[in-house]
């Protein structure tokens, strides 16, 4: 079976220090790949996607940066955190086939509060 | 884009009573729609999808409806338990984008026992 793992699950970090989540897939190969935002009390809010290694989409204009090294592998990262960039970050991962309905798994999420 | 408008945000129900949660979405050329629950502190869960070649589908208490001449879809949940308190989001995909949902804001589900 697809596990899909999130750390550090949470983080408290100062404003204008650098950022790096970590999200790890397993028991599957060549998923695509998401990072999403959700704001409290808020929708999700997807901020990059990726359909392969070193191939990564931005959704929104912002201060953070994704990439993926291995095929498994999806990080988030950023030099120097805003107090806007605090929230619950979810990756997820979707089962690429040849359908195309393409059922989306979460993560369980990193709760990031920048002071 | 795709835009994604769920209503309502809050909804409290006695134990018991169904629940309906219902979306609309603008593009027609979006034919997968999900639905899933997120726990308190946790990732959304899929609890049940519904493909736009089908207008209805069941899976014991919940229930998902498709209406694509009107482009809305609705979440049935019926004899309501204190465990389904939690918010439900909708989403609508297009197959060819990459895997990519648009969801809605969110409804926050309260049962009262």
């Amino acid at each position: 079976s697809q596990t899909i793992h999130q750390w550090p699950a949470t983080l408290v970090q100062p404003v204008g220090s650098p950022l790096s989540l970590e999200c790890t897939v397993e028991g599957t190969s060549n998923p695509n790949l998401y990072w999403y935002r959700q704001a409290a009390g808020r929708g999700l809010q997807l901020l990059f996607y990726s359909v392969g290694i070193g191939q990564i989409s931005s959704e929104v204009p912002q201060n953070l940066s994704a990439s993926r090294p291995q095929d498994r592998q999806f990080i988030l990262s950023s030099k120097k955190l805003l107090l806007s960039d605090s929230g619950f970050y979810l990756c997820a991962w979707v089962r690429v086939r040849l359908a195309v309905y393409n059922e989306q798994f979460f993560g369980p999420g990193t709760r990031l509060t920048v002071l | 884009g795709e835009n994604v408008e769920q209503h309502p945000s809050t909804l409290s129900v006695q134990e018991g009573d169904s629940a309906v949660i219902k979306c609309t979405y603008s593009d027609s050329a979006s034919n997968y729609f999900p639905w899933y629950k997120q726990e308190l502190g946790k990732g959304p869960q899929l609890i049940i999808d519904i493909r736009s070649n089908v207008g209805e589908k069941k899976d014991q208490r919940i229930a998902v409806t498709l209406n694509k001449t009107a482009k809305h879809f609705s979440l049935h949940i019926t004899e309501t338990q204190p465990e389904d308190s939690a918010v439900y989001f909708c989403a609508a995909q297009r197959g060819t984008n990459a895997g990519k949902s648009t969801f809605g804001d969110g409804t926050t589900l309260t049962v009262k026992p």
